[in-house]
């Protein structure tokens, strides 16, 4: 079983729509972060959080250390929005521990 | 601020020739790292280091190498580059364990 869970692995919606992606781990952490990634492109940071909930815009990320989860909401969504979102995790246990991955999930967002 | 830069975008190469990947940043981060992103794959990390002089393994270091000689640069270097090399190669940096900063890719093909 992996440590980083992603779902759903593909999602399409609808401009305007309220979206939630979902990240489920396995193992204790120090932070997680959300990552974006356009086709083609660069990767870029969207949130690190190790507790409660932050928002940039119209992104919301939240995290639930009691549960091992955490959830990156999109309102209004745009078709720019399109793009993989990937969630990683660091787990707890001193300053050279190394993320770990999820394999990112595809949201496509139709005009 | 260019924020990482690597180089080259692309390049093919014919297996067992050996290339070097640049990679520079400009952020005073401590903290590099080179990952490798095959389709349907989390990113994985191939080495990293934590300050000028200092490189430690990842989870895939077999057929790389690399050096850091300066806080700015952190180059990958292939050695007999084989098909198994053929991914897409993100140099990210970090204050620590703080947010991530990642260059924009280099795509690699051996054929």
């Amino acid at each position: 079983k992996n440590e980083v869970e992603q779902s759903p692995q593909n999602l399409t919606a609808q401009e305007g729509e309220f979206i939630t992606i979902n990240c489920s781990y396995s193992v204790g952490i120090s932070a997680l972060h959300w990552l974006q990634q356009h086709p083609g492109g660069g990767i870029v940071s969207l949130f690190m959080l190790s507790s409660g909930k932050k928002k940039h815009g119209r992104l919301i990320a939240t995290i639930n250390i009691q549960e091992k989860h955490s959830s990156l909401h999109i309102t209004a969504s745009h078709p720019r929005d399109s793009a993989v979102y990937i969630c990683a995790v660091r787990r707890s246990g001193g300053a050279n521990s190394k993320l770990t991955f999820g394999k990112g999930i595809t949201l496509s967002v139709r005009p | 601020n260019a924020g990482v830069t690597q180089t080259p975008k692309f390049r093919i190469l014919k297996i067992g020739q050996s290339m070097t990947l640049q990679c520079t940043q400009d952020m005073n981060h401590n903290y590099m790292y080179w990952y490798r992103q095959d389709p349907g794959m989390g990113l994985k990390l191939i080495y990293y280091s934590v300050g000028a002089g200092i490189t430690d393994k990842g989870e895939v270091p077999n057929g790389y190498n690399v050096s850091r000689s300066t806080t700015e640069d952190f180059p990958l270097r292939l050695e007999l580059a084989a098909p198994s090399q053929t991914s897409v190669y993100f140099c990210a940096s970090s204050f620590g364990v703080a947010e991530l900063f990642f260059g924009e890719g280099s795509r690699l093909t051996v054929l």
